[in-house]
């Protein structure tokens, strides 16, 4: 059971570029690493997904670097939309899906 | 993406009620689909794991009878709060694992509130 821990909170201004990374020691073999965006009364919303090395979608960029161990969700050009709450997960699918704590990601303009 | 769907999106009931929400992938099969419980600026809590067709898997804690579970196709599972009390009270999140892309989707939620 892959444990993630990620800062409790950031702040960040509007068309900025921010990091928010994960740490996730006992990752296993079989565990991909998953980014959530959730905005209050919401259900989380995917961002991107990642096995290893790098992975860019039209959102966001997400960095593993060769052990694993950690992960980093890049997100370009912030605007004030982008507050909310990123969780990242790790782990199998067929298993388990906890939430650690998440980031409160604030964005001022 | 897929879309998962919840019913009702919030509900309040009375103490000593039982109270079923639904979850239903619309676009996607799901052999697994997941329920969440989230307080007020807490993270989400995973209650339970369930696969079509078997019984749930609970989380340490979570009171199977009060908390019935129950997947019975591909497109569907109900989560029903036996006997709920205020404490009950949250917000409940489902999501369903697409057996083609084995991708999580999460559903909107839905607000309980118990007075």
């Amino acid at each position: 059971l892959a444990k993630t821990t990620q800062p409790i909170s950031m702040d960040s201004y509007e068309g900025q570029e921010v990091n928010i990374t994960c740490s996730h020691n006992n990752i296993a073999t079989n565990d991909y690493i998953t980014w959530y965006q959730q905005f209050p009364s919401q259900g989380p919303r995917f961002i991107i997904q990642g096995y290893k090395t790098k992975v860019t979608n039209e959102v966001a960029s997400l960095f593993i670097p060769a052990d694993r161990k950690s992960s980093t969700l890049s997100l370009p050009r912030v605007s004030l939309s982008d507050t909310a709450v990123y969780y990242c997960l790790v782990g199998d699918i067929e298993n388990d899906m906890r939430f650690g704590a998440g980031t409160r990601l604030t964005v001022k303009p | 993406g897929a879309v998962v769907s919840q019913h009702p999106s919030w509900v309040i009931c009375k103490s000593g009620t039982s109270v079923k929400i639904e979850c239903r992938s619309l676009d996607f099969q799901a052999t697994t689909m997941f329920w969440y419980r989230q307080f007020p600026k807490q993270s989400l809590m995973l209650m339970a794991t369930s696969n079509e067709g078997s019984k749930a898997t609970y989380e340490q804690g979570v009171e199977k009878d009060k908390f019935l579970i129950n997947h019975a196709s591909l497109t569907l599972s109900t989560l029903t709060v036996t006997s709920a009390h205020p404490e009950d009270s949250s917000f409940y999140i489902c999501s369903g694992v697409a057996v083609s892309s084995y991708e999580q989707y999460f559903g909107p939620g839905t607000r309980l509130t118990v007075t």
